[in-house]
């Protein structure tokens, strides 16, 4: 079964500080896909990332890098320099391709405030 | 280009009701899916529509059941409410295939059930 752990539920920083989000994830697939989103207070989730099992290089985009780790089934989010903008809900998920059809897998969401 | 647009974006029903969310999807996607967005349970996956037929189904109940029309947009029943029916209801559109293609969520809608 699939399961995407983030075991963060909340963090607190104070702006310019770096700050890492993790992401623990489980499936027997060897192909999928990992996502990073973000749900602002307005509600909708807004897509960060998305990386396959295949391609472990890590990527930097701005202020926000990704670290996928197979060997520890991490894909670790980090947010560089924060800012009070980046103040939202982040959502680790999986999504595996499977006969019966595909199925995405959300963690629980941590929630990160960055204060001024 | 348009963003997914849900409607509406709150709704207050009682329980033993039924209810309908509507979701347009951005243009040119055909995949719709919709996810419930709960404080206890987080986020989890409803179903999916591709091309008026529903893909996959997620572990919620029968009263929970939705459609695809031919624009690709889609609308989600959920029958005789129950409290905790109420959550956040998202929905996310994409191009075609969800491994090729990211999500693009709209902004919700929050269901509350008295």
């Amino acid at each position: 079964a699939q399961k995407v752990t983030q075991a963060q539920t909340e963090i607190s920083v104070v702006e310019k500080e770096d700050v890492t989000l993790d992401c623990v994830y489980e499936t027997r697939d060897t192909t999928y896909y990992l996502f990073w989103y973000k749900q602002p207070p307005s509600g909708e989730l807004v897509f960060l990332i998305r990386r396959n099992s295949f391609d472990e290089q890590n990527e930097i985009s701005g202020r926000y890098s990704w670290n996928f780790q197979k060997s520890t089934s991490s894909f670790n989010f980090t947010i560089t320099a924060s800012q009070v903008v980046d103040s939202a809900v982040y959502f680790c998920a999986l999504l595996t391709l499977e006969s019966s059809g595909d199925k995405l897998t959300f963690g629980t969401g941590t929630r990160l405030a960055v204060r001024p | 280009k348009a963003g997914v647009t849900q409607t509406p974006r709150y709704l207050i029903k009682t329980r033993g009701q039924q209810v309908t969310l509507s979701c347009s999807p951005i243009s040119g996607h055909r995949s719709v899916s919709w996810y419930q967005q709960t404080p206890g349970q987080g986020l989890q996956f409803l179903f999916e529509y591709f091309s008026e037929t529903q893909r996959n189904k997620g572990n919620f109940p029968g009263r929970f059941s939705g459609r695809q029309f031919s624009n690709s947009r889609s609308e989600m029943n959920v029958s005789t409410l129950e409290l905790g029916d109420s959550a956040l209801y998202l929905c996310a559109s994409s191009l075609e295939d969800r491994d090729n293609s990211p999500l693009h969520f709209g902004n919700g809608t929050r269901l509350t059930v008295t």
